[in-house]
């Protein structure tokens, strides 16, 4: 499968513990982006990445939470101290720069208890 | 802030009817209007998608009529099956922003047999 992969696909944790998130994007794709999705809402932008460099965050990624893509490849995403809003399903996705398609993964689910 | 306003929310319809879900969008820094539509458990997936200098663009059952004058535009989805059972997004992007997406709401469309 040449798609693009999220790990794990769920995950429970308590509040107040920290959870980190995997994404290996198509392997030529040189940008790739985190989305945050709530139930029964659309997808909303987090951050994201051309190569290794990190080129625009949202205002809903608070200082809890960080990103990387420390070699252009694969990404994480991690949240420190959950809260219980931070409950959503965690979207990652990859292009080439300038291209228009966004193919997303299949999600990593966060419950926090 | 919204910037992409879909409707209905759900919709339901029998099979081989026409389903017509309505975007309504307020930057008009956007230059490319994607569809996605999402399975239970899945990421979104590219369905069609419309630049603003067309009116209208159609791939097999699914159509898109953009009216920029409105700043609106609607996906219809022709002959309706139960597989097209899922939820649609409208989104829309901005190239200066790296590509990011800005999605809709979300319509969670169910086709009777």
């Amino acid at each position: 499968d040449t798609g693009v992969s999220q790990d794990p696909r769920h995950k429970i944790t308590k509040r107040g513990q920290n959870v980190t998130f995997r994404c290996d994007p198509i392997s030529e794709h040189n940008r790739l982006y985190w989305y945050r999705q709530t139930l029964g809402q659309g997808p909303e932008f987090l951050t994201y990445f051309q190569n290794e460099a990190q080129l625009e965050k949202s205002r809903l990624l608070s200082d809890r939470f960080s990103a990387e893509r420390p070699k252009g490849s694969f990404s994480t995403l991690e949240i420190q101290r959950t809260e219980q809003g931070d409950s959503a399903m965690y979207l990652c996705a990859s292009t080439v720069g300038g291209a228009n398609v966004l193919t997303f993964g299949a999600g990593s689910r966060l419950t926090v208890l | 802030q919204q910037q992409v306003k879909q409707s209905p929310q759900s919709l339901i319809v029998q099979k081989g009817g026409i389903s017509i879900i309505n975007c309504a969008y307020e930057n008009t820094a956007f230059d490319y209007f994607p569809w996605y539509q999402q399975f239970p458990g899945k990421g979104p997936a590219l369905l069609i998608a419309i630049r603003p200098d067309v009116s209208e663009k159609k791939e097999g059952r699914f159509t898109i009529s953009f009216n920029k004058s409105a700043k609106q535009f609607s996906l219809h989805i022709m002959d309706s099956q139960p597989g097209d059972s899922a939820t649609y997004f409208c989104a829309a992007r901005r190239k200066v922003a790296g590509n990011m997406l800005t999605f809709g709401g979300g319509t969670r469309l169910m086709v009777k047999p």
